[in-house]
């Protein structure tokens, strides 16, 4: 069974840009998490997705947004683009989400670099 | 609000000898637990999670860990570390509504030969 992929592993970008990253989960799987990393705030808890609805939301502006597809498929989209949003983004997939029940499985990640 | 901690940002250890890496939690109900290793470059990978029953949690590659209420811990251990151990370990909990973790700092593990 294919892991969770993660396009583009890396990406620089320059201050004011947008960009967009993109997670397939594992098959079978409907709920996506996104996670930032950075070596200052470690992992953050951005947004998860159940069934192309966000279900939670961690506390990041609103430049940081989601979606996700009927196939379970998602982006995440930064908008305006600053240098502290330099990191590791990381996404998860499970089958429902629920940490209490389900595991979650992480893709490698996309490092953006903003410059 | 929920919140874990791991004390130690770096330990070093020698090959072959025993680990013990600490994590701390805040939360006010029973708490979901969870062990995730990240090798340099790659994602989390998931090591044992703890979410109810026995206290000692067995996981993979040898690792275990044990919940302790009284002291809000649930810290990581291994009888003998390999090289290929050497990695950042976190800790983590589930939080809120439970469909998210809070997450420890991370600690870094370095193997002496």
């Amino acid at each position: 069974k294919a892991g969770v992929t993660q396009t583009p592993r890396y990406l620089i970008k320059t201050r004011g840009q947008q960009v967009t990253l993109s997670c397939s989960p594992i098959s079978g799987h409907r709920s996506v998490s996104w996670y930032q990393q950075t070596p200052g705030q470690g992992l953050q808890f951005l947004f998860e997705y159940f069934s192309e609805t966000q279900r939670n939301k961690g506390n990041f502006p609103g430049r940081f947004s989601g979606r996700q597809f009927s196939n379970s498929r998602s982006e995440m989209n930064v908008s305006t683009l600053e240098l502290g949003d330099s990191a590791l983004y990381l996404c998860a997939s499970s089958w429902d989400g629920y940490v209490g029940t389900d595991t979650q499985y992480f893709g490698p990640g996309t490092r953006l670099t903003v410059l | 609000a929920q919140s874990v901690t791991q004390p130690d940002i770096h330990i070093t250890v020698s090959e072959g000898a025993s680990l013990e890496l600490r994590c701390n939690y805040s939360y006010g109900a029973t708490p979901y637990l969870f062990w995730y290793v990240q090798s340099p470059g790659q994602g989390l990978q998931l090591l044992l999670k703890y979410f109810s029953g026995d206290t000692l949690v067995q996981g993979i590659k040898g690792f275990e860990a044990e919940f302790k209420r009284s002291q809000s811990s649930f810290n990581l251990r291994k009888p003998s570390v390999h090289w290929s151990d050497a990695a950042e370990y976190f800790c983590a909990v589930g939080a809120g509504s439970n469909y998210q973790l809070i997450w420890g700092a991370g600690t870094k593990l370095i193997i002496k030969p």
